[in-house]
């Protein structure tokens, strides 16, 4: 069946360095990639999202890349902040046989930002 | 506020006890889905409902049953409560039955079974 491994956490970074969270999926098909952000005590929010091969996604200075050919969608961001301090999750739809619209989650990457 | 409403946000009940989660999707959206997170087991997709009608199934265990009334909001039914169901349980919702563009979360129900 589909499923989404991400890097293992927690990650710590001092504000303004440089973020990857790195995430690959197994999926057959031509699945959708989706990261989504939760933070403290909240739901999870869209972050951003990719709906085929080298397509990339980006919000919030986040950017995310669909890469087919070694099955990747890796978290990057330039400079973050300690707002971004949450738990972030990387995602894929495969709308495919009787998936529908059921999300494969990966297991979270806790992200902690200090000053 | 993401639009997407869950009712009640904190459940605390004993074991053995059944418990009925709420949840209004966002206006105009026509499935819903529930997923449970918990710290062993992350997220895991339960059901999904469109327009009234199961549409998938995914690791809802048989003590576990859901429904979407005409009115689109659904219902998530916890019977027979166990110590590992507590857990944070989540609605979202989206305009059509499939995932492909993502979907909007509420804000959870944390269930607390003691």
């Amino acid at each position: 069946g589909d499923s989404v491994t991400q890097m293992e956490g927690p990650v710590t970074l001092s504000e303004e360095a440089f973020l990857t969270i790195n995430c690959t999926y197994t999926a057959t098909g031509y699945p959708s990639l989706f990261w989504y952000v939760q933070y403290p005590g909240e739901g999870l929010q869209l972050l951003l999202k990719a709906t085929k091969a080298d397509d990339k996604g980006s919000n919030k200075g986040f950017e995310a890349t669909y890469r087919k050919e070694t099955t990747s969608f890796h978290l990057e961001k330039g400079s973050v902040q300690v707002s971004d301090s949450a738990v972030y999750f990387c995602a894929l739809s495969n709308a495919g046989g009787t998936s529908y619209g059921k999300l494969t989650f990966g297991q979270g990457t806790i992200l902690t930002v200090h000053p | 506020d993401s639009g997407v409403t869950q009712t009640p946000k904190h459940l605390i009940t004993a074991t053995g006890q059944r418990v009925t989660l709420r949840c209004s999707p966002r206006s105009g959206d026509l499935s819903v889905y529930w997923y449970q997170q918990s710290l062993d087991q992350g997220l895991q997709f339960l059901i999904q409902y469109y327009n009234g009608e199961e549409r998938a199934k995914g690791n809802i265990l048989e003590r576990f049953s859901a429904q979407q009334f005409p009115d689109l909001h659904s219902e998530l039914n916890l019977s027979s409560l166990e110590l590992g169901d507590s857990a944070l349980y989540f609605c979202a919702s989206s305009v059509d039955g499939q995932a492909r563009y993502g979907y909007t979360f509420g804000s959870g129900t944390r269930l607390t079974v003691v």
